[in-house]
């Protein structure tokens, strides 16, 4: 079946530009994560949805990131005025569980240059 | 102290050899933890669970020390196929969520 899909693969911005990141998960899955990955280094969380309720965004670095899933199924990761240090690769992943969700499966991620 | 720690490496080694990479992690009440393999610019992909009393699949061999809070991978019989680099992960119950290791760089050359 499909896997979790994410779009643009790739997006180049200009400094100070709003940005939008699908991702759409697997179908049926209901928990779905936005992970950013920096060259370099391992994902690191940003925000987890539960169906459509925002459970936890604790990871997202600042009042400029804003995600949602305003229908349990895909969901769009903004960021506004975005700077240099956004630029990383952001992965999304879904698992089929409410809890013990740590069985997830990974999106192929948007590299988002920021120039 | 970051919560999991990796040897970025690049680990170098020939076709056929053995080799182990580990992980230490800081949260002793940690219960899950997983090793997942992530090629170039490509998505994480789950290659592991570690299980308290070792897992083996094929080639691969993870373990859990516990005591000495880290995890291990062994890779035997290594293939120019296996180079990538290797996430460790641990899951944080109470927080829902998976805490990554910045990764391990493996190169097999023939």
């Amino acid at each position: 079946g499909a896997g979790v899909s994410q779009s643009p693969r790739y997006k180049v911005a200009k400094r100070g530009q709003d940005v939008a990141l699908r991702c759409d998960p697997i179908s049926g899955h209901v928990s779905l994560f936005w992970y950013q990955q920096a060259l370099g280094q391992g994902p690191e969380f940003l925000t987890y949805f539960q169906n459509e309720a925002q459970l936890d965004k604790s990871g997202l670095p600042s009042d400029r990131f804003f995600a949602e899933r305003p229908e349990g199924s895909v969901s769009t990761l903004k960021i506004q005025r975005t700077q240099q240090e956004d630029s990383a690769v952001y992965l999304c992943a879904s698992s089929r569980w409410r809890t013990q969700t740590y069985e997830q499966y990974f999106g192929p991620g948007t590299r988002l240059t920021v120039t | 102290r970051k919560e999991v720690e990796q040897d970025p490496g690049p680990f170098n080694v020939p076709e056929g050899a053995t080799v182990a990479f580990n992980c230490t992690y800081s949260n002793s009440a940690s219960q899950s933890f997983f090793w997942y393999r992530q090629d170039c610019r490509k998505e994480p992909k789950l290659l592991m669970s570690v299980y308290s009393s070792g897992n083996e699949d094929g080639r691969f061999t993870a373990q859990l020390n516990r005591a000495s809070q880290y995890i291990s991978l062994l890779i035997r019989d290594s293939k120019l196929s296996d180079s990538a680099t290797y996430l460790c992960a641990v899951w944080e119950e109470y927080g829902n969520k998976l805490v990554f290791g910045a990764g391990t760089i493996l190169r097999v050359k023939s």
